[in-house]
């Protein structure tokens, strides 16, 4: 069955320093999606990624993030400068459709991100 | 933008007993899913349920769109079915984003 892969699942970076969190999308999704997870809390959307550009993003999506996907099979969050706050696991996600069809997302295993 | 309660928060099990997990939430929905987060942190995808019921072994889940709750039924729980179950609403009035409740943690001892 296919799924969503994430790279690393685990990283640890100082304060300050720039980090890239890779995701590989189900090959036929044309939806992608990335949440977030502090610990001991519920899980947050970031952002929504559809036809080359950002659909839609929430409040916790400032500056300091971004998206790209860079090639056929990647999609990236990159935060520029990290902060102690940033320490969350973090999912990507992806759907066929959006909307009101082939709406349902597929999860990734996360990628937990420290942040020292 | 929608809001999503699961109840009950915790919740302790005998091995072989029977639960219902609950979800409602505050508006109509296109897509309603449930997960299941393992101990290493994944989530992993149970149910795609907007509305209806389905059922994957000895878990089922039924949705009751009109009146804005769905419930995930674990059947003979095993020591396995520990961990905290997420309960994710997508609002019908178009953006993509899912929201999820709190969860429900469940430990079941043998």
């Amino acid at each position: 069955e296919p799924e969503v892969t994430q790279t690393p699942s685990h990283q640890v970076t100082q304060m300050g320093q720039e980090v890239i969190l890779r995701c590989v999308p189900i090959s036929n999704h044309l939806y992608f999606y990335w949440y977030r997870q502090i610990l001991g809390q519920k899980v947050e959307f970031l952002v929504s990624f559809y036809n080359n550009e950002i659909s839609e993003k929430s409040e916790i999506f400032d500056d300091q993030f971004s998206v790209e996907r860079p090639d056929g099979s990647n999609f990236t969050l990159k935060i520029r400068s990290t902060k102690l706050e940033d320490s969350a696991m973090y999912f990507c996600a992806s759907s066929e459709g959006g909307g009101v069809l082939q709406n349902e997302q597929y999860f990734g295993p996360g990628t937990r991100l420290t942040v020292t | 933008g929608i809001q999503v309660e699961q109840s009950p928060p915790d919740l302790i099990l005998q091995e072989g007993a029977n639960s219902t997990l609950r979800c409602n939430f505050s508006d109509s929905v296109n897509n309603l899913q449930w997960f299941h987060q393992n101990p290493w942190g994944q989530l992993i995808n149970l149910f795609y349920i907007p509305s209806g019921t389905k059922q994957n072994g000895r878990l089922s889940a039924t949705t009751v769109a009109t009146e804005r709750y769905s419930l995930l039924y674990i059947s003979s729980s095993q020591t396995t079915d520990s961990g905290v179950y997420f309960c994710a609403a997508l609002p019908y009035y178009g953006n993509n984003r899912l929201a999820f409740g709190k969860g429900n943690q469940v430990v079941v001892i043998p």
